[in-house]
């Protein structure tokens, strides 16, 4: 059965800081891989996907790379902001459809 | 293309009344999927469709919920005799999907609350 960690849980930056967020996976068999972000009390907005076969995906000041064979996978912001504040979620999609718990990030002016 | 739209947004209901809850995909997608996400976790997966075949059912999915989607369109979720173990935000989400899974896009959800 598929279980996904997130490290750090919760995140605390200034404004302008890069940072990393983590997803590790324990079943490696996956189709592709998802990041999501959540606003409080709404949906999942849908940020990257990286296929099996791909290394990295980038989308303007977002950036993911996916190892799948040691069940990896991170999500680089660069130059952060407030609005960036939210909880950050991935999914690796295989066999289950399972999510990590976030990472929730709060960018402080 | 307005997105995925779930009805209602909020819905308070009594231990055990029946509650349903409504999902439009987006038009062209052909997989639509349920989840149930309490506060501080990550979406638990509940059910997905593929067109109109319902094609696997999470252990969480009790005998008290069922899904449908006739047509392969909108799509229903009822809970029959709520709990207050029910009250969570139950969202909907679909995807254009071939042999792996593609990208899957999200409605805004609907919270539940049991009394």
């Amino acid at each position: 059965k598929q279980e996904v960690t997130q490290i750090p849980a919760a995140l605390s930056v200034p404004e302008g800081e890069n940072l990393v967020l983590n997803c590790s996976f324990t079943d490696s068999a996956i189709y592709n891989l998802q990041w999501f972000r959540q606003d409080p009390g709404k949906g999942l907005t849908s940020l990257l996907l990286i296929q099996s076969s791909q290394r990295e995906q980038t989308s303007g000041r977002l950036n993911a790379s996916l190892d799948k064979s040691s069940g990896r996978s991170t999500l680089y912001i660069a130059a952060s902001q407030p609005g960036d504040s939210a909880t950050y979620l991935c999914a690796p999609y295989g066999q289950n459809f399972v999510f990590g718990p976030g990472t929730r990030l709060s960018v402080l002016p | 293309d307005t997105g995925v739209s779930q009805n209602p947004r909020h819905k308070i209901t009594k231990r055990g009344q029946n509650v349903t809850f409504r999902c439009d995909p987006i038009s062209e997608h052909n997989r639509l999927y349920w989840y149930r996400q309490t506060l501080g976790q990550g979406p638990e997966f509940l059910t997905y469709f593929q067109n109109e075949a319902q094609l696997e059912k999470s252990r969480l999915l009790s005998d008290r919920f069922s899904a449908e989607r006739p047509k392969g369109s909108f799509s229903t979720l009822e809970i029959q005799r709520t709990e207050q173990g029910d009250s969570a935000m139950y969202l909907c989400a679909s995807s254009f999907g071939g042999p792996s899974v593609s990208e899957q896009y999200f409605g805004p959800g609907t919270r539940l609350t049991v009394t």
